[in-house]
């Protein structure tokens, strides 16, 4: 079975903390994602890497960076959390050619 | 720059009736893949059905099939006798087929289906 696993399922954290967000995935793809989820927004990309070591910005990037040092795993980091950055984390995975990509179970983040 | 757009927000359905979720796409990409998600409230994204823009048949799964209009830039999903756990939200999404690929996805569709 496929998995894709996120470290917290819900998450509390102060303003100003620096914030892990983890993700691993089994099925050796080369693709790994992370969005942001908020109510009448849909899904929004945050960053996605296509490779160990590699990483791209996409469309909301500001307050985030990310790691990826092994191919299972892919890391998002919030340096100084900030309450608007309360929000529901998906990370997904996929291969080279994206025609199917699955998603861990979400991250419900609170930043008080 | 891709984009879809869901203009439904909300949708009301009967048990055991067929239901169809809206979607239009605008992409300049000549390959590109389209799909379906459904969200439960416990919030997992559930992979639900792909279409390559490139596919003679509509694709389907099960109760699910996925209507593509190329020439009219629409893929709607259509769920066949709906059932109570059918109550979820719906997000389609596109990708490019080409190069280093992402999911862009819409608003959402929330589907409800009564006994």
């Amino acid at each position: 079975d496929v998995k894709v696993t996120q470290s917290s399922r819900y998450l509390v954290k102060r303003t100003g903390e620096k914030v892990f967000l983890e993700c691993v995935q089994d099925m050796d793809h080369e693709n790994m994602f992370w969005y942001r989820q908020d109510p009448g927004l849909g899904l929004r990309l945050i960053y996605f890497s296509y490779d160990v070591k590699m990483k791209e910005k996409g469309d909301i990037p500001e307050g985030y960076s990310v790691s990826r040092e092994k191919k299972e795993r892919f890391s998002l980091i919030l340096e100084s959390a900030s309450t608007n950055q309360t929000s529901m984390y998906l990370c997904a995975s996929s291969d080279r050619v994206l025609t199917e990509a699955f998603f861990g179970q979400g991250t419900r983040l609170t930043v008080v | 720059a891709q984009k879809i757009t869901q203009t439904q927000p909300g949708m009301f359905v009967q048990e055991k009736e067929a239901v169809t979720l809206d979607c239009t796409y605008d992409t300049s990409d000549p390959s590109y893949g389209l799909f379906w998600y459904k969200q439960p409230s416990s919030g997992e994204m559930i992979f639900l059905i792909y279409q390559g823009s490139y596919d003679q048949q509509n694709a389907t799964e099960g109760r699910y099939s996925l209507n593509f209009q190329k020439a009219r830039k629409s893929a709607n999903l259509v769920i066949s006798a709906s059932q109570l756990g059918d109550s979820a939200m719906y997000f389609c999404a596109l990708s490019r087929l080409a190069g280093y690929s992402t999911l862009t996805f819409g608003k959402g569709t929330m589907l409800l289906v009564s006994p």
